[in-house]
């Protein structure tokens, strides 16, 4: 939605580090989310943070969070062909609000 | 298992005939949501209800209507449906509508095409 946008696609080789970012609009957003949607698949949460939290990691994960900029990365690291996916990024504010997403591709 | 469940999963239906889309939880969750995925555009809200019997718009509800008769339930109805609704459609529930995580579990999608 206009609310929360991303960058469309991102192509990265396997093992380098993926960063997928994210910018959104309500500066009442409580938290903010990164969803995986495999293909043929619904969407499934990968993480989550806190609006009063500047990074979260958990194992390959990396979220950072710049709530001055609204600006919201997921960073994956040694990236795996399992990690081919649309990545959609969410706030929750007045309401749950999801970006385009964004299609990632690793190559060998 | 905790889950999320739509039917059907594929549906090629003409213009004008009455559809329904099922979704059923069995996480005793109290907010349900309806979503369409359209390529460019992200997920967009359709409805959502906060409970039994109380149910909004979301940002694009022309053309739907859902029912909220049991918490478990919560169907898509397209009474007259029109070619500008085909798209790939996601319910999902969670246990608050805000506050600690939030988390929404979505059920596979229905692929809904309208001729």
């Amino acid at each position: 939605g206009e609310d929360v946008e991303q960058s469309l696609f991102l192509s990265v080789r396997e093992g380098d580090s993926s960063v997928i970012n994210c910018t959104y609009t309500d500066s009442s957003s409580t938290y903010l989310y990164w969803y995986k949607q495999e293909p043929g698949a619904g969407l499934q949460l990968l993480t989550y943070i806190f609006s009063n939290m500047d990074m979260k990691q958990d194992q390959r994960l990396t979220v950072l969070l710049n709530k001055k900029d609204k600006h919201l990365s997921l960073r994956i690291a040694d990236t795996q062909t399992g990690d081919s996916a649309i990545y959609f990024c969410a706030e929750r504010g007045a309401k749950l609000s999801f970006g385009a997403g964004t299609t990632v591709t690793v190559r060998a | 298992e905790a889950q999320v469940t739509q039917n059907p999963r594929y549906l090629i239906t003409v213009t004008g005939k009455k559809l329904t889309v099922t979704c059923s939880q069995n996480m005793n969750h109290e907010y349900m949501s309806w979503y369409r995925q359209d390529p460019g555009l992200g997920l967009r809200q359709i409805y959502y209800s906060m409970n039994v019997e109380v149910t909004d718009k979301g940002d694009v509800p022309e053309g739907y209507k859902v029912s909220r008769k049991e918490k478990r339930n919560f169907p898509l109805i397209l009474e007259s449906p029109s070619p500008n609704q085909t798209s790939l459609y996601f319910c999902a529930s969670s246990l608050f509508s805000s506050g600690s995580g939030g988390e929404q579990f979505f059920g596979p999608g229905t692929r809904l095409t309208v001729l």
